[in-house]
């Protein structure tokens, strides 16, 4: 039962453009949603959240929105920069983390 | 400077030759996990710890067993590892069982034969 999926397992985006990689889910109950990014040979590391009674959270380039009535958020990136290029995992919150599959970025110049 | 360390960072064994794999943090956090990533599966917890002396399955424990005899150590034991078991694995910790930013060891890559 894949309560966290990210249907795209790869996203292509020329530097300067916004790239925006989505999310969806199915637990009702989770309080929080988390975005981490992990580049190859390192451990994910945290990115950005936002809290189930918000729709929206923002820092610097990065913005998360959250659309509870879809299950779904989306974490946009603007402007992407080549060093934003690697597997962004969206994860669940609630007494742990349930994350999605990932998405693999890359930023052209 | 607050970390997540994992040893070894690369293994190859055989089926059947119990092995460990040591974790260690050093932000004195209470919750530690143990996750293991497979390409389409993304990242499944293992097994995780709420403190000292206190571990639960996750949600692919067969296989797998754990221990927390002290705070900062969080150990991932394979008795008789079988080929299912190659994957990239990663030790976690985090304060609490709330969302706060959970930290990330930068990852064991197993391989059994």
């Amino acid at each position: 039962d894949q309560q966290v999926k990210q249907n795209s397992p790869s996203l292509s985006v020329q530097e300067g453009r916004i790239s925006i990689l989505n999310c969806d889910y199915t637990n009702s109950m989770f309080d929080y949603f988390l975005w981490y990014k992990k580049y190859p040979a390192e451990g994910p590391t945290f990115l950005i959240s936002i809290s189930s009674i918000k729709d929206k959270n923002e820092d610097g380039r990065f913005t998360v929105f959250l659309n509870k009535s879809a299950k779904h958020l989306s974490l946009h990136i603007v402007p992407s920069q080549p060093g934003d290029s690697a597997v962004y995992f969206c994860a669940g919150h609630t007494d742990k983390l349930i994350f999605g599959t990932g998405t693999r970025l890359q930023v052209f110049p | 400077e607050a970390q997540v360390t994992q040893n070894p960072r690369y293994l190859i064994t055989v089926t059947g030759k119990k092995l460990t794999v040591t974790c260690s943090q050093n932000m004195n956090h209470e919750y530690m996990s143990w996750y293991r990533q497979d390409p389409g599966l993304g990242l499944r917890q293992i097994y995780y710890s709420m403190n000292v002396e206190v571990t639960d399955k996750g949600d692919v424990p067969e296989g797998y067993k754990v221990s927390r005899k002290e705070k900062r150590n969080f150990p991932l034991i394979l008795e008789s590892p079988s080929p299912n078991q190659t994957s990239l694995y990663f030790c976690a910790s985090r304060r609490g069982s709330g969302p706060e930013t959970q930290y990330f060891g930068p990852g064991t890559r197993l391989l059994v034969l």
